[in-house]
């Protein structure tokens, strides 16, 4: 099926552990997204890339790593999981980035929890 | 201050109300204005988009900016519980945060039949 798909759905891990978030799209967009969504915060952006090879950081980046081998590809990954990052992930995805950024593509969005 | 503010709510009106939902921002470089719709357990999807200042009217839904006021606004007529999500107001420009969409934290919506 065309779109964003996250994986897995939910996850419950326990503090120090490493954690990987898939992230696919099927459009070929040039820009990917990672934010996270927490009661109070809104969505605020962890990491992003510009294309394949090409990423930076976002406004809370800290204890995230993200790589980009392919286009269609943007794992996110905890590498030492701990209780305040508990909270639900999402990607998302445009066809174009700065300036307009006008539409971002949202996958159905990770629940994690540590333990 | 945050760089964008949403009054959360919760707002619950009668089907067939019309709904007016707001924030307000501080960066007046933002020059892009978009308003998503996110249902529970859903991610965000775009409903409006606005570029600088004026009104945009899709169907059932207008947009509107205030750049002098810093001010966006979304209004809802006829309002269906179908249009019960959170809304959130999102906003980019030169010189922002990371220059990236900048996201408010969301207003969420009850339409009671």
């Amino acid at each position: 099926d065309a779109g964003i798909t996250q994986s897995p759905r939910y996850k419950i891990t326990e503090t120090g552990r490493q954690v990987t978030l898939m992230c696919h799209q099927t459009w070929s967009h040039s820009y990917m997204f990672w934010y996270r969504q927490d009661l109070g915060h809104g969505l605020r952006l962890i990491y992003y890339s510009a294309a394949a090879d090409i990423t930076d950081k976002g406004e809370v980046p800290d204890g995230y790593v993200v790589s980009r081998s392919k286009t269609e590809n943007f794992p996110l990954t905890l590498e030492s999981a701990t209780r305040s990052q508990t909270s639900v992930y999402f990607c998302a995805s445009s066809e174009r980035g700065f300036p307009t950024n006008e539409k971002l593509f949202f996958g159905s969005g990770t629940q994690l929890s540590v333990l | 201050q945050k760089e964008v503010e949403q009054d959360p709510g919760p707002l619950s009106v009668p089907e067939g109300a019309i709904v007016s939902l707001n924030c307000t921002y501080s960066n007046s470089a933002f020059q892009y204005f978009m308003w998503y719709r996110q249902y529970s357990r859903k991610g965000p999807e775009l409903l409006m988009y606005t570029y600088s200042s004026g009104n945009k009217e899709d169907g059932r839904f207008t947009a509107q900016v205030d750049k002098s006021s810093k001010y966006i606004s979304l209004f809802i007529r006829d309002s269906q519980p179908s249009d019960s999500a959170t809304y959130l107001c999102a906003m980019s420009g030169r010189g922002t945060s990371y220059d990236k969409v900048i996201f408010g934290p969301g207003t969420s919506l009850s339409v009671i039949p």
